[in-house]
This record gives C-alpha cells, structure tokens and sequence, in this order.
C-alpha cells in the first residue's frame, strides 16, 4: 500500500545543532507539505513543494529549509536548532492543484515527528 | 486576528449526545471546506471536504458552510467513544494547490 512515512519520529537536540526531518511518500504525489503543530496554534505551514527543484516557503519558514531532488521525498533542515523549534512536525503530500474537479484535495499526513530542543 | 479561529475545547459528551463543532474564518476569498480528525500521536486524516455553502451528509457525520457569515460547522450524531479525538477544520482558497489553512483543532471526549 502507498503511505508517506517520517523519521525519526522523536529526536532530542541541542539548541545550535543542524538536524533534518525525512518524509518519503510512495503515492507518487507532485505536492508535499511540512506542518509543525503546537498546542494554541494548530497546524502552521513551513514549506511546500508542487514538484521536483520547486520549494516554496509558507507562514513559519524561518530557520528551516528543504530541497526536492525526486518526487518522494522532501526532508526539512533545522539549520541552527532553536528552542522555540521544539515541536511536532508533520509532512503531507497531495495529488496536484485544486484545479480539477476530480481532486478532493486531500493531503495525506505522515504519523509525525517530535523533535525537542533543549 | 488568526484567518481561521476554532474553539480549542476539550469538548466531553456522553456516548450517543450529538456533537457540534464550528469554525469561523475571515478570508472571503476561501471555498474549499474541510474537517480532519486527528487521534492522539497519530497524523489527521480527513473526515469530509465540501466546496459549497449549505449541507453535507456522511453516515452520522455532517458538514455544514454558511459563506455569507463566514462559518463552518460539523455535528456529528449518535457519538461513539471512537469518536474522542482532536478535530481540525482546514479551509482553502480554490485551486490554491493544496495550500489549507487550519484551526486549532477542538479535542473532544465521549464518555461511554
């Protein structure tokens, strides 16, 4: 079965240190998203991609950045890990733009990433 | 102002009591509607999407959109205890490429 998987799931860092977050999807999707989620603010948008060598930044993209070299994967890097940074981060891919009647536009998540910065 | 509020709860029904869950935006701009439930520690995954104002039906669960006051709801019938999770509206302008804009989420419980 096609799925979209992160890892690591719980990842303990110091505050100064580079670490990345790796999503892989198998559902051949062009679009894929990160969200971090915190209590009080829901789901924030980070970045997002529509396809290979394309990267956007969304609400909350300040010290992270991503790359897309294939369709399957997008990985985030935290360059300079924050505290502020501790938090949950999900990644989601979707089949492309709303523009098509037949594309509900659901993003499918991945099951998460906690990642604390002490 | 947040462009999508969502009351955060915790929301604690007893098993079978109708569930009523709202979110209001300010973007008039917005069309495409919908609401992900998430469980604890787990990814949200959708529950129902509509592009429309008025109503929409899936087995105990229904969306409602009213455009003109910028307010989406979801009730949810006859609650099972496997209904207790957090859930989040998410809302986007149309062919925005999957760009949704999320609530807060509203945990609820349902007491057996």
């Amino acid at each position: 079965d096609a799925e979209i998987t992160q890892s690591p799931r719980h990842k303990i860092t110091e505050t100064g240190r580079q670490v990345t977050l790796a999503c892989h999807q198998t559902w051949n999707h062009n679009n894929m998203f990160w969200y971090r989620q915190d209590l009080g603010h829901g789901l924030r948008l980070i970045h997002y991609s529509y396809g290979v060598q394309d990267t956007n930044k969304g609400e909350v993209s300040d010290g992270y950045s991503v790359s897309r070299s294939n369709t399957e994967d997008l990985p985030l890097t935290l360059e300079s890990a924050a505290s502020s940074q501790t938090s949950v981060y999900f990644c989601a891919s979707s089949e492309s733009s709303l523009a098509g009647i037949s594309n509900t536009g659901e993003l499918f998540f991945g099951e998460g990433s906690r990642l604390t910065v002490l | 102002q947040k462009e999508v509020e969502q009351d955060p709860g915790p929301l604690s029904v007893p098993e079978g009591a109708i569930v009523s869950l709202n979110c209001t935006y300010s973007n008039s701009a917005f069309q495409y509607f919908m609401w992900y439930r998430q469980y604890s520690r787990k990814g949200p995954e959708l529950l129902m999407y509509t592009y429309s104002s008025g109503n929409k039906e899936d087995g105990r669960f229904t969306a409602q959109v009213d455009k003109s006051s910028k307010y989406i709801s979801l009730f949810i019938r006859d609650s099972q205890p496997s209904d207790s999770a957090t859930y989040l509206c998410a809302i986007a302008v149309w062919a925005a490429g999957n760009k949704l804009t999320f609530g807060g989420g509203t945990r609820v419980l349902v007491k057996p």
